[in-house]
């Protein structure tokens, strides 16, 4: 597996539901980041979180860092159709270059 | 708008060709990097320049190659081209030298390969 997977790889949801993707890693981190990447389009940052760090909120985004399980959380509340987007996590293994996982593709049907 | 600007956003080639595509950073950005996706491979990170050096590699292929200008834009070369080079290539920057912060994407450049 790479060093940033993300869980699950594809998920469709009705508008309004909450949608969680996962993001499981290998090696020591500094900082995890979220990206959103629109169909062919380049990749927009959403949010990051430094490994002392627990929880961070942006607007409809929470996500959560567990250092000891190596993993992380993206929720998107009262999803819209305009989320439909695939989503990937970075991280920076021993504080190197961030290494992006393959991304969850999620699809918000109206 | 990132305030990245890659150019072009489509080129259309033949194998053994070479190609080069051309980045601009977002302005006050010291470093650029570039990433290569694909559907086999996801985000592929390629090589990083900060302020016009070289300052880290991944994993980029003997015939790319790629250099910095003193106006900070940067060119990745892309030589004797292979169908399997066929790919979105992104440049992304940031203001400084490590990888600690938000890295800002350009629209990509998207190669196909004949």
């Amino acid at each position: 597996s790479q060093q940033g997977e993300e869980d699950p790889q594809a998920l469709s949801i009705q508008e309004g539901e909450n949608a969680t993707m996962n993001c499981s890693y290998k090696t020591s981190i500094n900082n995890l980041q979220w990206y959103r990447q629109n169909s062919g389009r380049g990749l927009v940052h959403l949010i990051l979180i430094r490994s002392n760090e627990r929880e961070k909120h942006s607007g409809r985004l929470r996500v959560t860092l567990d250092t000891s399980k190596k993993s992380s959380s993206l929720l998107i509340t009262a999803s819209r159709a305009a989320d439909t987007a695939s989503y990937f996590c970075a991280t920076d293994p021993y504080g190197q270059n961030f290494v992006f996982g393959p991304g969850t593709r999620l699809s918000v049907l109206p | 708008d990132s305030g990245v600007t890659q150019t072009p956003k489509h080129l259309i080639t033949a194998t053994g060709q070479r190609v080069t595509l051309r980045c601009s950073p977002r302005s006050g950005d010291l470093s650029v990097y570039w990433y290569q996706q694909s559907l086999d491979q996801g985000l592929q990170f390629l090589i990083q320049y900060y302020n016009g050096e070289e300052r880290a590699k991944g994993n980029i292929l003997e015939r790319f190659s790629a250099q910095q200008f003193p106006d900070l834009h940067s060119e990745l070369n892309l030589s004797s081209l292979e169908l399997g080079d066929s790919a979105l290539y992104f440049c992304a920057s940031s203001v400084g030298v490590t990888n600690t912060g938000e890295l800002f994407f350009g629209e990509g450049s998207r190669l196909t390969v004949l």
